[in-house]
């Protein structure tokens, strides 16, 4: 399976863009990047998903790279409500994994 | 819908006792898993299943067993719990493993401590 690569920790000021960075650079090329984040100790939350092209819908914009070996997620206008960890995995066709790594985690500042 | 359910919310168990951790969901999902996620730490797959009768093992399955009769159900089993299981374990589904359509619901999860 595709290992992914993110910080630690990133903040953002409240009514910016926030932009976290993925790095997947083992990815194969039937293979999906998805974006999950988890909210205090809650389930982790769908974002969105992509496998070569930009995706964007009300929540976020995925922007994947041509080369496929990295991907960034971009949360428009960050609120408050945005803080959490944010996970970047990589889904393996038909093998029904999802391995999440460490995640990234955006503290939303006023 | 009720989505994904777990039970119980919270658990404490002694050394050695054995339990198992429910899981449900309503939207007739063909995939279903279980994670641990451990203190600060990200989430770790134990066992997963993409269909009725058909389970197979994630990263962690050791001291873990699943079962799957039902499209519903995906029940947890900790045989012997050990102190080294305290952890919040959570429940996702999905309509398929396909990857291009495989976006999880997660449960609320359920906090495991063991003495």
């Amino acid at each position: 399976d595709a290992k992914t690569t993110q910080p630690p920790s990133m903040d953002c000021a409240e009514g910016r863009a926030a932009n976290l960075p993925c790095n997947h650079s083992t990815i194969s090329g039937n293979e999906y990047v998805y974006w999950y984040r988890q909210i205090h100790s809650q389930g982790p939350q769908y974002i969105i998903h992509g496998l070569k092209n930009n995706e964007t819908n009300e929540m976020a914009s995925l922007i994947i790279t041509e080369d496929r070996k990295s991907s960034t997620l971009i949360l428009p206008h960050a609120t408050l409500r945005d803080t959490a960890v944010y996970y970047c995995i990589v889904r393996v066709p038909n093998a029904g994994k999802s391995t999440f790594g460490d995640g990234t985690t955006l503290t939303v500042k006023p | 819908n009720a989505g994904v359910t777990q039970t119980p919310k919270f658990q404490v168990l002694k050394t050695g006792q054995s339990m198992t951790l429910q899981c449900a969901q309503d939207m007739n999902h063909e995939y279903m898993s279980w994670y641990r996620q451990d203190p600060g730490m990200g989430l770790r797959l134990i066992h997963y299943s993409v269909g009725a009768g058909i389970t197979d093992q994630g990263e962690v399955p050791n001291g873990y067993n699943v079962s799957r009769s039902t499209t519903e159900d995906f029940p947890l089993r900790l045989l012997s719990a050990a102190p080294s299981q305290t952890s919040v374990y959570f429940c996702a589904s999905s309509y398929s493993s396909a990857p291009s359509i495989g976006e999880q619901f997660f449960g609320p999860g359920t906090r495991l401590t063991v003495l």
